[in-house]
């Protein structure tokens, strides 16, 4: 089954900074990630995902990037503001060909206006 | 824009009651789950559900747990003899079809066992 690690635990950057969040997954067969924005008392919100056939996808502010060969992706934030504050989680895959997800154990971002 | 949505909210129960947590998937949606987060931790996996049966279930889903879908549009999660430990947020999400791959998730339920 996959296992998925994130970090940081917890991210605090200033308004207008960009923000980084990595995980790395352990079952090179995975090929979709996505990655979810929890508001407090929420249910997790797709931002942005990307499949295995491409290294980078970009949504206005948002950008996921992948590298294949090392098993990571990043979720990259640029000109943040005080609305991106919540927990971000990545995820992957449970098991090759199944749609199960196993998530990473969340970043909690926020952002200083 | 369609949405997946969930009832009751919060959820109070004693130990070793029943309870039943629902779930409206988005209408056109074929495959259905259920994942529960317990306070401060990461979402988990439970089941899966596609063309009326389990397709696929985690360790979490034992003996106490079961879902059904009984009518055309809801989509329950039963524990049969609640625990403690059961306290969590419980979330249903939904997937189109074996073309995508972009699950939908719920606002979730909060299960309180006191």
């Amino acid at each position: 089954g996959e296992n998925v690690e994130q970090h940081p635990s917890t991210l605090s950057v200033q308004e207008g900074d960009s923000a980084v969040i990595k995980c790395t997954y352990s079952d090179s067969a995975s090929n979709y990630f996505p990655w979810y924005k929890q508001e407090l008392g929420k249910g997790p919100q797709l931002i942005i995902d990307i499949r295995s056939n491409v290294g980078e996808k970009k949504d206005q502010r948002i950008a996921v990037t992948l590298n294949k060969t090392a098993k990571h992706f990043s979720l990259h934030i640029t000109e943040t503001q005080p609305e991106d504050s919540a927990v971000y989680f990545c995820a992957a895959p449970k098991d090759t060909g199944r749609r199960a997800l196993t998530f990473g154990s969340g970043t909690r971002l926020q952002v200083q206006p | 824009e369609p949405e997946v949505t969930q009832t009751p909210s919060h959820q109070v129960t004693q130990m070793g009651q029943e309870v039943i947590l629902r779930c409206v998937p988005i209408s056109n949606h074929l495959y259905f789950y259920w994942y529960r987060q317990i306070l401060g931790q990461k979402v988990e996996f439970l089941v899966s559900f596609y063309n009326n049966e389990i397709s696929e279930k985690s360790e979490i889903f034992d003996d106490q747990f079961s879902v059904e879908r009984p009518d055309g549009s809801n989509f329950t999660l039963k524990i049969r003899s609640t625990k403690l430990e059961d306290s969590a947020m419980y979330f249903c999400a939904s997937l189109q079809d074996t073309h995508t791959d972009t699950q939908y998730f719920g606002p979730g339920t909060r299960l309180t066992v006191l």
